[in-house]
């Protein structure tokens, strides 16, 4: 079985700071891990993912994110949050062995940027 | 835009009724995904379709069913609505039936969702 936690449920941060969203998962395999944002009244949308290779990931609107398999972690960052980056954060997870594309979701983080 | 859409936006109705949530997934993906959140259970997937055939199914309640059709839009019918079913649907697409290569066919695409309300 597959499963994500995102530990907080909230993420407070003034603008110009850095941003940090936690998220651990547990997979009997290799982990492919990505990261989905959503806003208000909106679809989720991609920001990045890891398949292999560097551990740290770089994706969309200046995020990024950094693979460690001893704490079976992939925890979002960027150096210097938005307003505009006020939304809700889902981390997800996918066996590399599983069969389909089933990505199992953590819970979502709510991230508030204060002016 | 993700080019996913899904109809309609919003949908409101009775408990014990029947509702059909509809997707058109993006163009020349074969791959559907239903997932529901609610304020409770967070996102959960639900099932996925390829080319047609069910591929993976998640927490889908014996009440819920859904289809691919050969134009590949794919279909959620909801019945014996209850109130615990108002949620968040979200559709999504993907070109593959499965991962394990590093193509972009790992990423979903979703829909703005479909908001239920069941009063």
């Amino acid at each position: 079985a597959q499963s994500v936690a995102q530990p907080e449920d909230q993420v407070n941060v003034a603008e110009g700071n850095p941003l940090t969203v936690k998220c651990t998962y547990s997979v009997s395999g290799n982990p492919y891990l990505f990261w989905y944002v959503q806003y208000p009244n909106r679809g989720l949308q991609f920001l990045l993912k890891y398949i292999t290779g560097d551990n740290l990931v770089k994706g969309s609107y200046g995020f990024e994110a950094e693979f460690n398999k001893s704490q079976t972690s992939f925890h979002l960052k960027k150096p210097s949050a938005l307003v505009s980056d006020s939304a809700l954060y889902f981390c997800a997870v996918r066996d590399a062995k599983a069969a389909g594309n089933k990505l199992t979701f953590g819970g979502g983080t709510r991230v508030l940027v204060k002016p | 835009d993700s080019g996913v859409t899904q109809t309609p936006k919003h949908l409101i109705t009775a408990t014990g009724q029947r509702v059909t949530l509809r997707c058109s997934p993006r163009s020349g993906d074969l791959s559907v995904y239903w997932y529901q959140q609610s304020l409770d259970q967070g996102l959960q997937f639900l099932i996925q379709y390829y080319n047609g055939e069910e591929r993976a199914k998640g927490n889908i309640l014996e009440r819920f069913s859904a289809q691919q059709f050969p134009d590949l839009h794919s279909e959620l019918n909801l019945s014996s609505l209850e109130l615990g079913d108002s949620a968040l649907y979200f559709c999504a697409s993907s070109p593959s039936k499965w991962g394990g290569s590093l193509a972009t066919n790992e990423k979903l695409f979703f829909g703005s969702g479909t908001q239920l309300s069941v009063l």
